[in-house]
């Protein structure tokens, strides 16, 4: 079975400053990658997805991934961040074939300081 | 497309009280799934669908929860009797291809047992 670890639990960062959130995933085959973010009070909401193709996926809100294979890893950056990039966020695998539901991972909170 | 809906947002009862939790799909999506978050165990999948079939139940926590997907636009989740533990934030989300492409996910329910 797949699993997510999400490396940090909260990650303070200064407004303005980049940030790399940490996600290794563990999988015998190949499998979709995705990150989500959830604000305050809201459900949660695509980032951005790694299905196949260039490692490199950008998303919204000036985010982007790395697929890492050799390393099992999916880390999510952003040069620049915002008060507003305050949230919740989740990294999430499905295998892409057979019938298992997204597995998530435990969540890392990002919050911006100004 | 109006997105994935729950209603009702905010929902306040006392314990030993049947609680019903509402969730209109996308449509087109044929798979569903209901999850509960909490501070202390994070985001939890309870129970998912595929065609309105249930798929996985082994989520639910205990016998007083049941769900339901009479048809593809349309599923409840049920709590009898409530309880204080019970008090959390129930996403309902729903995808196609298996959610290959991701699940979009409701606003939630925050409910709130006393």
């Amino acid at each position: 079975a797949q699993s997510v670890t999400q490396l940090d639990s909260q990650v303070p960062v200064f407004e303005e400053a980049p940030v790399e959130l940490r996600c290794n995933y563990s999988s015998s085959v190949s499998v979709y990658l995705f990150w989500y973010v959830q604000y305050p009070n809201q459900g949660l909401q695509l980032l951005l997805k790694y299905l196949s193709g260039s490692t490199l996926v950008k998303g919204i809100n000036g985010f982007e991934a790395e697929f890492n294979k050799s390393q099992t890893s999916f880390h999510l950056r952003k040069p620049s961040v915002h008060i507003s990039d305050t949230a919740e966020y989740f990294c999430a695998v499905i295998v892409n074939s057979g019938n298992t539901p997204l597995v998530f991972g435990k969540g890392t909170r990002l919050s911006v300081i100004a | 497309d109006a997105g994935v809906i729950q209603s009702p947002r905010h929902e306040v009862t006392e314990m030993g009280q049947e609680v019903t939790l509402r969730c209109k799909p996308i449509s087109g999506h044929n798979s569903l799934f209901w999850y509960r978050q909490t501070m202390m165990r994070g985001l939890e999948l309870l129970i998912y669908f595929n065609n309105n079939v249930p798929i996985d139940d082994s989520g639910m926590p205990e016998d007083r929860f049941s769900a339901k997907m009479p048809n593809a636009s349309f599923s409840t989740l049920k709590i009898q009797p409530s309880e204080p533990r019970d008090s959390a934030v129930y996403f309902c989300a729903s995808s196609y291809l298996r959610g290959r492409y991701g699940y979009t996910f409701g606003s939630g329910t925050r409910l709130t047992v006393v």
